[in-house]
């Protein structure tokens, strides 16, 4: 099931610079996007969504950009800091209410160096 | 901060025996799922649970699987049988809240089980 692809396994960005995660998916039908951060040993938690009808929603430091016709998002993190050093996940849903199940990429592992 | 609670933290079993993975989904949640995670793999989906019943299960969610809520407030995964290919990270999460609007939330998760199967 390769419905939603993270093709960076890894990215590493300097303290203060900007850092862009990318997600890619096949299914024209997902309704909503997530962004998950997952430390080691713990559960994800979740970061930041954007609705299918929307193309930016900007929390804080993160925003997330959803090109439709691309089928492609994006987590923008800036200035990133030491602390968001950690394994993002994209994930799709499809539905109303953000209850149905989520699909996720394989992550993509963020390092911010001091 | 309300959190979904995951026991035990780490669970190690013999081939073939019975597990009995255990969540508390945040009170006023009305969905709750399993996902895992196999080492060095994505989190997959498992099962959803609403209103007493499975709405949606997976492919991996076979009969060796099944998922109980047993009095309201926790949250099971009973694994039959357990194979080495179980090893894995299980989360536990729940959503649903209602707000104020009646609209769900995002889910939440556990800090995860991880299973070891030898």
């Amino acid at each position: 099931d390769q419905q939603v692809k993270q093709n960076s396994p890894s990215l590493s960005v300097q303290e203060g610079r900007i850092s862009i995660l990318n997600c890619d998916y096949t299914n024209s039908m997902f309704d909503y996007f997530l962004w998950y951060k997952k430390y080691p040993a713990e559960g994800p938690t979740f970061l930041i969504s954007i609705s299918s009808i929307k193309d930016k929603n900007e929390d804080g430091r993160f925003t997330v950009f959803l090109n439709k016709s691309a089928k492609h998002l994006s987590l923008h993190i800036v200035p990133s800091q030491p602390g968001d050093s950690a394994v993002y996940f994209c994930a799709a849903q499809r539905g109303s209410g953000n209850t149905g199940k989520l699909i996720f990429g394989q992550g993509t592992t963020l390092q911010v160096k001091p | 901060e309300p959190e979904v609670t995951q026991t035990p933290s780490h669970q190690v079993t013999q081939m073939g025996q019975e597990v009995i993975l255990h969540c508390v989904p945040i009170s006023n949640h009305l969905y709750f799922y399993w996902y895992r995670q196999i080492l060095g793999q994505k989190v997959e989906f498992l099962v959803s649970f609403y209103n007493n019943e499975i709405s949606e299960k997976s492919e991996i969610f076979d009969d060796q699987f099944s998922v109980e809520r047993p009095d309201g407030s926790n949250f099971t995964l009973k694994i039959r049988s357990t194979k080495l290919e179980d090893s894995a990270m299980y989360f536990c999460a729940s959503t649903g809240g209602l707000t104020g609007a009646g609209l769900g939330t995002e889910a939440f998760f556990g800090q995860g089980t991880r299973l070891t199967v030898v």
